[in-house]
């Protein structure tokens, strides 16, 4: 079963713009949420994490927001850049299945 | 951040015969390790959590007779994919967790070409 989902499967922003990518959960006793990033061909690396007694965390050009009430989060990307084109996966962390949604394809253009 | 090394990186091999990839945590100790499989175009599909020195747990649908794992160390996990058919030509990933934390490393990944 699909412990987090993640619609709208692809995204094109022009460089320097925002990104924002969604996803949203199921389990309201999740208590910590990662992204990851994956190039094709590789494997995913980690990108940022939240806790829930969070409803944002900030590294660099990447915010991630946990709205607890909607058991939704969001993760925003700016300034956008060509290198951040790839594949986001977000995942629930802290349980013993680390099962991602379905990714959400980000295309930056020059 | 942490190290995980995952090999071979690709193989090809004759149908009816099986193939081992071998997942490494080399500078921590992974008592959970993840095995996921990747069609082209599509997610990562979780194929079965492993907690050290005990049995896999496996996602519904993945064939536990055929895809073996065994995590029998803290920095190793393997998988066997057996009596390989063209259809378990796929991209394979795993991961590895140390125990209290939640984020996990991923291996390079290893693409298998049955023939």
């Amino acid at each position: 079963d699909q412990q987090v989902k993640q619609n709208s499967p692809s995204l094109s922003v022009q460089e320097g713009r925002i990104s924002i990518l969604n996803c949203d959960y199921t389990n309201s006793m999740f208590d910590y949420f990662l992204w990851y990033k994956k190039y094709p061909a590789e494997g995913p690396t980690f990108l940022i994490s939240i806790s829930s007694i969070k409803d944002k965390n900030e590294d660099g050009r990447f915010t991630v927001f946990l709205n607890k009430s909607a058991k939704h989060l969001s993760l925003h990307i700016v300034p956008s850049q060509p290198g951040d084109s790839a594949v986001y996966f977000c995942a629930p962390g802290g349980n013993n299945r680390l099962a991602f949604g379905k990714g959400n394809q980000v295309v930056v253009i020059p | 951040g942490a190290v995980v090394s995952q090999h071979p990186s690709w193989v090809i091999c004759k149908s009816g015969t099986s193939v081992k990839i071998e997942c490494r945590s080399l500078d921590f100790q992974a008592t959970t390790m993840f095995w996921y499989r990747q069609f082209p175009k599509q997610s990562l599909m979780l194929m079965a959590t492993s907690n050290e020195g005990s049995k896999a747990t496996y996602e519904q649908g993945v064939e536990k007779d055929k895809f073996l794992i065994n995590h029998a160390s803290l920095t190793l996990s393997t998988l066997t994919v057996t009596s390989a058919h063209p259809e378990d030509s796929s991209f394979y990933i795993c991961s590895a967790r140390d125990h209290g934390d939640s984020e996990a490393f991923f291996g390079q990944g290893t693409r298998l070409t049955v023939v």
